[in-house]
């Protein structure tokens, strides 16, 4: 069974640029988490789809957005990018939430300029 | 507060040795219990974790972990250490009874080295 896929893998955008990240959960999972990873703030719970709807959302301003489509991929948005949103971001699927664990892509490394 | 506490920020141990990695939690009941790897440039994996039962938990690539409730921690351990073990290591809590990945809670994490 084919792992859970992030693109693109690595992003360099500009300040006030927006960007926007796929996922591909595990075939067969319905939950989709996004979690933003950073040397100095470490892993923060961005936000979590499950059939579509999204079920929770971390403290993150309304520029991060999201989606989750009826194939369960899911997509996130980061408008007017800011020097701060340079991290790391994984996502993470599950059959329907946490219970079992997470498993997590490779993420996808963005770098803002 | 609901809070996860790697105190090793980086452990360097020679290859062949055991390593025991330390993680202690705060929170409100028994939580639900993780550790994961990260090699660098990647996701995070899952080795193991524990909801009930033993204590005594069983992961993939050699690794085991201790759910002690008194101490409230949950140490992960190998008892021999290869090279490809070298990598970032974090605890994680999850609420026992609401499913979600926002009540996750990952530690800040813990850097081993493997020395020749």
């Amino acid at each position: 069974k084919a792992g859970v896929t992030q693109t693109p893998r690595y992003l360099i955008k500009t300040r006030g640029q927006q960007v926007t990240l796929s996922c591909s959960p595990i075939s067969g999972h319905r939950s989709v988490s996004w979690y933003q990873q950073t040397p100095g703030q470490g892993l923060q719970f961005l936000f979590e789809y499950f059939s579509e709807t999204q079920r929770n959302k971390g403290n993150f301003p309304g520029r991060f957005s999201g989606r989750q489509f009826s194939n369960s991929r899911s997509e996130m948005n980061v408008s007017t990018l800011e020097l701060g949103d340079s991290a790391l971001y994984l996502c993470a699927s599950s059959l329907d939430g946490t219970t079992e664990g997470n498993y997590f892509g490779p993420g996808t490394r963005l770098l803002v300029l | 507060a609901q809070s996860v506490t790697q105190p090793d920020i980086h452990i360097t141990v020679s290859e062949g040795a055991s390593l025991e990695l330390r993680c202690n939690y705060s929170y409100g009941a028994t939580p639900y219990l993780f550790w994961y790897v990260q090699s660098p440039g990647q996701g995070l994996q899952l080795l193991l974790k524990y909801f009930s039962g033993d204590t005594l938990v069983q992961g993939i690539k050699g690794f085991e972990a201790e759910f002690k409730r008194s101490q409230s921690s949950f140490n992960l351990r190998k008892p021999s250490v290869h090279w490809s073990d070298a990598a970032e290591y974090f605890c994680a809590v999850g609420h026992p009874r609401y499913s979600s990945a926002s009540k996750i809670i990952f530690g800040s994490g813990t850097r081993l080295s493997i020395r020749p």
